[in-house]
């Protein structure tokens, strides 16, 4: 484990409300990603940060956006949350100092919009 | 576009057998992951292979890499029922902004006793 902790753990929300969902890492680590994971599509990457207020576009951006003011925490958040956005969102996190290192994941969340 | 296709997706295999899983992907990388999923649970790495013809081993798992192919090889050896999990591939292509991840679809193994 890297110290990732991402809250909440579990939200049951309505289509059109705003969630925003939290990753927080003690390890100083530059480098943050936020995934979804849904069945038959592995795990897809939304949104990642290369540094505080340095954020990037992944392969599923639309409808979600993120932002970054510590090095610790990286938000993500559904502007207007939508029946597809049912998903287990992952946080990962590295250090990107060394070839050889991998990316280390957090617990995830399970968002459900009704 | 990236893809990156695991096969197969479902394995149901006898405890002690031997078995592959095969990652093939699409465009030229030289670094590939390996991570296990229990079910409900976070992703844990397994594997990092970062040059053509690594190989990698951790118990029972043994891990390949083949870039001019663009394939890599997890394969399990006397299988027991502890390895029982979803195994994932996943390729990275760097951009000057970081590392970007893609993943395959998963396997899911079952081991029977």
């Amino acid at each position: 484990d890297a110290g990732i902790t991402q809250s909440p753990r579990h939200k049951v929300t309505e289509t059109g409300t705003p969630v925003t969902l939290r990753c927080h890492q003690t390890e100083n680590h530059r480098y943050m990603y936020w995934y979804r994971q849904d069945p038959g599509h592995g795990l897809r990457l939304i949104h990642y940060s290369y540094g505080v207020k340095d954020t990037d576009k992944g392969e599923v951006s639309d409808g979600y956006s993120v932002s970054r003011s510590k090095t610790e925490d990286f938000l993500l958040t559904l502007e207007s949350a939508t029946s597809s956005q049912t998903s287990v969102y992952f946080c990962a996190t590295s250090t990107g100092i060394t070839l050889q290192e991998t990316q280390y994941f957090g617990p995830g969340t399970r968002l459900l919009v009704l | 576009e990236l893809k990156v296709e695991q096969n197969p997706l479902f394995l149901s295999m006898q405890e002690g057998k031997n078995y592959t899983i095969y990652c093939n992907y699409s465009t030229t990388s030289d670094r590939l992951y390996w991570y296990r999923q229990d079910p409900g649970k976070s992703l844990e790495s397994l594997f990092v292979l970062l040059s053509n013809g690594a190989v990698k081993q951790e118990g029972r798992l043994m891990a390949s890499l083949d870039t001019k192919a663009r394939l890599s090889t997890l394969h399990i050896t006397a299988a027991v029922h502890d390895l029982s999990a979803t195994y994932f591939c996943a390729v990275d292509s760097w951009e000057t902004s970081g590392s970007r991840l893609t993943f395959g679809e998963g396997t899911q193994l079952t081991v029977n006793p």
